[in-house]
């Protein structure tokens, strides 16, 4: 199956600054990727459906102006977590479908808010 | 999208099939059945999906009602790696392409 990959795969930072993960097709372009929350014992909330070339679209209760996305070209897309606290601390996993619009996953990436 | 129903836990002898059933009876005319695999601390891991007619593939068979009101997703010689949490969702094609997951069923694989 197709590839997606997450950078980084964990980050710890401090409350109060911004963070950025980066999510890559690595073998298919996709024109719109996708992010997911998940916190401990929980299931995947869909964030938002990053869209390259236009704005993302949020879900609702989604802070756009916290969780800021860039779909800069069509094999990637930034998710930047803005003035991080505590409560954003969570497992981040982006998505992409490929040309037979099945979804891929990636990795996955562990943020920790100190 | 329509909604699905799965049992929250299941355990499977190693070795043995693991079905794994899932719900979905106010599925569209449009919509696939799909199922992902997220094993602990991982991404969630395509496995397979389908419209009306039974599909197979390297990991798992998919088996669904005439009524396509309910499916069953077999994996035939369960291992220990096959320990997951396995989600059923439906969703059609092309039309904003999200999932949505839902609690999903927890298969533990027992030696």
């Amino acid at each position: 199956g197709a590839v997606v990959s997450q950078h980084p795969s964990w980050v710890i930072c401090k409350s109060g600054t911004s963070v950025k993960i980066e999510c890559r097709s690595l073998d298919f372009q996709a024109t719109t990727m996708f992010w997911y929350r998940q916190f401990p014992k929980q299931s995947l909330m869909l964030m938002a459906t990053s869209n390259e070339g236009s704005k993302a679209t949020y879900e609702q209760g989604v802070e756009k102006d916290k969780f800021l996305i860039n779909h800069a070209s069509l094999t990637l897309s930034t998710l930047t977590v803005t003035s991080a606290h505590p409560e954003d601390s969570s497992f981040y996993i982006c998505s992409a479908p490929d040309h037979t619009d099945t979804q891929y996953f990636g990795p996955g990436t562990r943020l920790t808010v100190l | 999208d329509a909604k699905t129903t799965q049992p929250p836990s299941m355990d499977c002898a190693e070795g043995r099939a693991a079905n794994l059933p899932c719900n979905h009876s106010t599925i569209s005319g449009n919509e696939y059945v799909y199922w992902y695999r997220q094993i602990h601390s991982q991404g969630p891991q395509y496995i397979i999906h389908g419209l009306k007619n039974n599909e197979t593939n390297e990991m798992a068979s998919l088996i669904i009602t005439e009524d396509r009101k309910s499916s069953t997703l077999i994996l035939p010689h369960a291992t220990l790696r096959d320990t997951a949490v396995y989600y059923c969702i439906v969703r059609a094609l092309n039309q904003g392409g999200k999932l949505i997951f839902g609690q999903g069923t927890e298969l533990s694989v027992k030696p």
